[in-house]
This record gives C-alpha cells, sequence and structure tokens, in this order.
C-alpha cells in the first residue's frame, strides 16, 4: 500500500496569513494526488486533483504543487472560511486509495 | 446537480450488521464507480472499497475483506455497504463519493455521512 504522510498535523495561523501543508507518498506517484478539506460535522470536498489542478469554484488562493513523492498545498491568504481540515489521496493505485493523516488549519 | 443522499444514523450492537444506503441523482448512474469511505471519530479518512454500478464490479480494502459487502439497485440509482461483525472499532460516519472516472480513484462527489455507533 502507497502511505501518505501529511505534515504538520496542526497549524496555527492568522486570517492572511500564507499557508503551507506538505504530503509525502511512500512511492513515486507522479502527480496523481488530490488534496480535500473537511469541516466539522461535513463531507470531504474536492479542492484540487492531478496534484495542481484546481477544481472549479476553488479561491484562487488555494494552489498545489510537486510530483513524484513530495507535493505541497498552499493557501496564499488565510481566510475565515478556510479553518479546517485538509487530506491529502492518491489515486496512483486505487486499490487500496489512501489518505494522509491530516492537517487541522486553527484560528491563532 | 449531483445529489447523494444518505440513510440515517443508527446503534447497533456488538456482532451485529448494518447496511447503508447512498441515493444519487443529477447524474448517470452506472457511469460512475461509487466508494465508500469511513471517519472514526475525531480520526482520518480511510477507504473501504468501490463499486461499479453498472455491472456490480467490486474492490474491497484487505482490512474489510469478508465483512464489508457493496451492492447497487440500478432501479433506484442507490448503493449500499453492508458491514457486519461490528465491534466498537467499527464507530464511524461512513461515506459514499462518487468517482470522478471509471475507477479513477478521484472523489469528486460526497454523501452528507451515516454515523453508525456500535455499542452495548
Amino acid at each position: 500500500d502507497i502511505q501518505m504522510t501529511q505534515s504538520p498535523s496542526t497549524l496555527s495561523a492568522s486570517v492572511g496569513d500564507r499557508v503551507t501543508i506538505t504530503c509525502r507518498a511512500s512511492q513515486s506517484i507522479s502527480s496523481w494526488l488530490a488534496w480535500y478539506q473537511q469541516k466539522p460535522g461535513k463531507a470531504p470536498k474536492l479542492l484540487i486533483y492531478k496534484a495542481s489542478s484546481l477544481v472549479s469554484g476553488v479561491p484562487s488562493s488555494f494552489s498545489g504543487s510537486g510530483s513524484g513523492t513530495e507535493f505541497t498545498l498552499t493557501i496564499s491568504s488565510l481566510q475565515p472560511d478556510d479553518f479546517a481540515t485538509y487530506y491529502c489521496q492518491q489515486y496512483y493505485s486505487n486499490s487500496p486509495l489512501t489518505f494522509g493523516g491530516g492537517t487541522k488549519v486553527e484560528i491563532k | 446537480q449531483v445529489q447523494l443522499v444518505q440513510s440515517g444514523a443508527g446503534v447497533k450492537r456488538p456482532g451485529a450488521s448494518v447496511k447503508v444506503s447512498c441515493k444519487a441523482s443529477g447524474f448517470t448512474f452506472t457511469s460512475f464507480y461509487m466508494h465508500w469511505v469511513r471517519q472514526a471519530p475525531g480520526q482520518g479518512l480511510e477507504w473501504m472499497g468501490w463499486i461499479n454500478p453498472d455491472t456490480g464490479g467490486i474492490n474491497y480494502a484487505e482490512k474489510f475483506l469478508g465483512r464489508v459487502t457493496l451492492t447497487r439497485d440500478t432501479s433506484m440509482s442507490t448503493v449500499y455497504m453492508e458491514l457486519s461483525g461490528l465491534t466498537s472499532d467499527d464507530t464511524a460516519v461512513y461515506h459514499c463519493a462518487r468517482d470522478r472516472g471509471m475507477g479513477s480513484g478521484l472523489l469528486d462527489s460526497w454523501g452528507q455521512g451515516t454515523l453508525v455507533t456500535v455499542s452495548s
């Protein structure tokens, strides 16, 4: 199985901050990486696919980069609505699909 | 628009089984694989398996082999997840999610989740 490791697990930041979350895969997954946002009590929401492609309707303050085994999600200017937990997921192999452990972005 | 509406929360005794439904609308049901992902309280996301609603083909995570059964009813545009031999470790929110393609593994729409509590 492909292991996905996210860091940090928690991130404290203020509105307007630039925030970066890292995701590492245990083997190369090319660019088959997605990022999801999850708010408490809600389902995850797809933000970015193929490492850097933004889903329609997602603010341009979100961006993704990377390939192979190392990936980043960047929020260029944190907004109040962005405080949530973020998960990376590899879909290089669809059996099993695997997720990172999550990064909770909380208010500083 | 794409909608996935799941059945309601429930409490089950240890050793029992649970069956969760996920009704799809707003897209051609047989053109998209459907996945199940669960999330234990305060924990991360865990993939359970997928079903091809067109053929009924299935693929389960090794962890759940022998305990999980995914089925579908094309006339109702509904997929089902049944989990047997429940223990307290199975207490979680169970989500269905649509695959953006036929087995790509990219999950572009999610159901609202169904909380299953296993307790004696």
